[in-house]
């Protein structure tokens, strides 16, 4: 069916670094640009990164700019987030978020559940 | 950077109707679209394009946009609906695209 699987959370020190995954399924995932969005304990939606459908465009929070990279495999369906020098204020649950259609600044039509991302010593 | 407000909080009672405004610099402008989230799920799609209900979507549920206010409007709420609820536009007023979430709203049904 169609669904995201996000995966390869976990918890990691200050100044570590950790790779999100997100497996697409039931849809065709080369044709449609791509979002993570995280989620702090208890606080609202925070959008993190957007990569379009072919990998040639990329934005990035200031939160996050020049710390973490979207890419995609569009052969292995594959989303994914390299995050670097992690800070305790980026653990978060972490979504990946489909978008609707061919429009890049559409809505988001479909959500992984999230994994958790943990950032302690 | 662009700023869109919600109240942190709404109650309403079984049956009435709660409205969810977010509040942004001329956001008739933009397209708004509204996200429930409950406890321990992901966010789901209600509203998109200001007025648009995916399908699944109640018709209780409906949205407007005019001026600095976008509001969600739940009509007849019942029990089920109480969640977070979050509404989301693009904004290309600096360098570069970027999403943008209010902050999101409880609705709490007394």
């Amino acid at each position: 069916q169609v669904q995201l699987v996000e995966s390869g959370g976990g918890v990691v020190q200050p100044g570590g670094s950790l790779r999100l995954s997100c497996a697409a399924s039931g849809f065709t995932f080369s044709s449609y640009g791509m979002h993570w969005v995280r989620q702090a304990p208890g606080k609202g939606l925070e959008w993190v990164a957007f990569i379009r459908y072919d990998g040639s465009n990329k934005y990035y929070a200031d939160s996050v700019k020049g710390r973490f990279t979207i890419s995609r495999d569009n052969s292995k369906n594959t989303l994914y987030l390299q995050m670097n020098s992690l800070r305790a204020e980026d653990t978060a649950v972490y979504y990946c978020a489909k978008v609707f259609g061919l429009d890049d600044y559409a809505y988001f039509d479909l959500w992984g559940r999230g994994t958790l991302v943990t950032v302690s010593s | 950077s662009y700023v869109l407000t919600q109240p942190p909080s709404v109650s309403v009672a079984p049956g009435k109707t709660a409205r969810i405004t977010c509040g942004g610099n001329n956001i008739g402008s933009k397209s708004v679209h509204w996200y429930q989230q409950k406890p321990g799920q992901a966010p789901v799609l209600v509203i998109y394009y200001d007025s648009d209900r995916p399908s699944g979507i109640p018709e209780r549920f409906s949205g407007s946009n005019s001026g600095n206010t976008a509001t969600l409007t739940i009509s007849r709420v019942e029990a089920g609906d109480e969640a977070d609820y979050y509404c989301q536009v693009w904004d290309s007023s600096s360098d570069h695209p970027y999403v943008v979430f209010g902050g999101g709203t409880k609705l709490t049904v007394l």
